[in-house]
């Protein structure tokens, strides 16, 4: 099974850049998601990484090392609405998506 | 754009009663996931139904907790009977293929009183 470990609270600065880390033990490694949940609401997709490297998308990135079960998103030019949680999940398998506890990030003025 | 539907978006029960929540997963979709979200915790897997059958129901507390998904479209969970400690939010999500984007409805919020 996966062990899925990210922050559990961080806090950042409007318009500044913030990293969010995610490492995971697994075998039968398939993708690695990042999703999205404002408090009281559902997750969103936000991405899916399969191979190594990192996938850009707007002011969202995100990075997979497989052979380090690491990854990371990347918020650039923070805004107040990217106050949320922020869900690490791994595909392995055959088996559901798997989630972490999530970071709760706040961003302040 | 397509969408997971879930009802009741809100549910206040007493202990001991039942309670039940539905979904209508995104048309085309075969692959049908219920998750529990206590808050401040991430999702865990509750039961995956693969068209009208069970793939994986062994997080699910089965001396209280049902689900079916009769047709293979909609499905329903079903709490019977609630205890305090179910209150959470329970999420339906669905996707077409198991490595693929799973998409989540918005959410059922049961507080048990």
């Amino acid at each position: 099974g996966q062990n899925i470990d990210q922050p559990t609270e961080m806090t950042a600065t409007e318009g500044a850049i913030v990293q969010i880390n995610c490492t995971y033990q697994t075998s039968g490694f398939n993708g690695l998601f990042w999703y999205q949940q404002h408090a009281g609401e559902a997750p969103t997709f936000l991405s899916y990484n399969v191979l190594d490297g990192l996938e850009e998308k707007g002011r969202f990135s995100s990075f997979l090392s497989r052979s380090k079960g690491y990854s990371y998103l990347l918020l650039k030019e923070l805004q107040m609405k990217d106050s949320a949680s922020y869900l690490c999940a791994v595909s392995e398998g055959n088996t559901p998506l798997v989630f972490g506890k999530g970071t709760r990030l706040s961003v302040i003025a | 754009e397509a969408e997971v539907a879930q009802s009741p978006r809100y549910k206040i029960t007493e202990k001991s009663q039942a309670v039940a929540f539905w979904c209508d997963p995104i048309s085309g979709h075969a692959t049908l996931y219920w998750y529990r979200q206590i808050l401040g915790q991430g999702p865990e897997l509750l039961v995956q139904f693969q068209d009208e059958s069970v793939v994986d129901d062994s997080q699910l507390p089965k001396d209280r907790f049902s689900a079916e998904r009769l047709k293979g479209v909609d499905s329903t969970l079903k709490i019977q009977p609630a205890e305090l400690g179910d209150s959470a939010m329970y999420l339906c999500a669905s996707t077409s293929g198991l490595a693929d984007t799973i998409y989540f409805g918005e959410g059922s919020w049961l507080t048990v009183v």
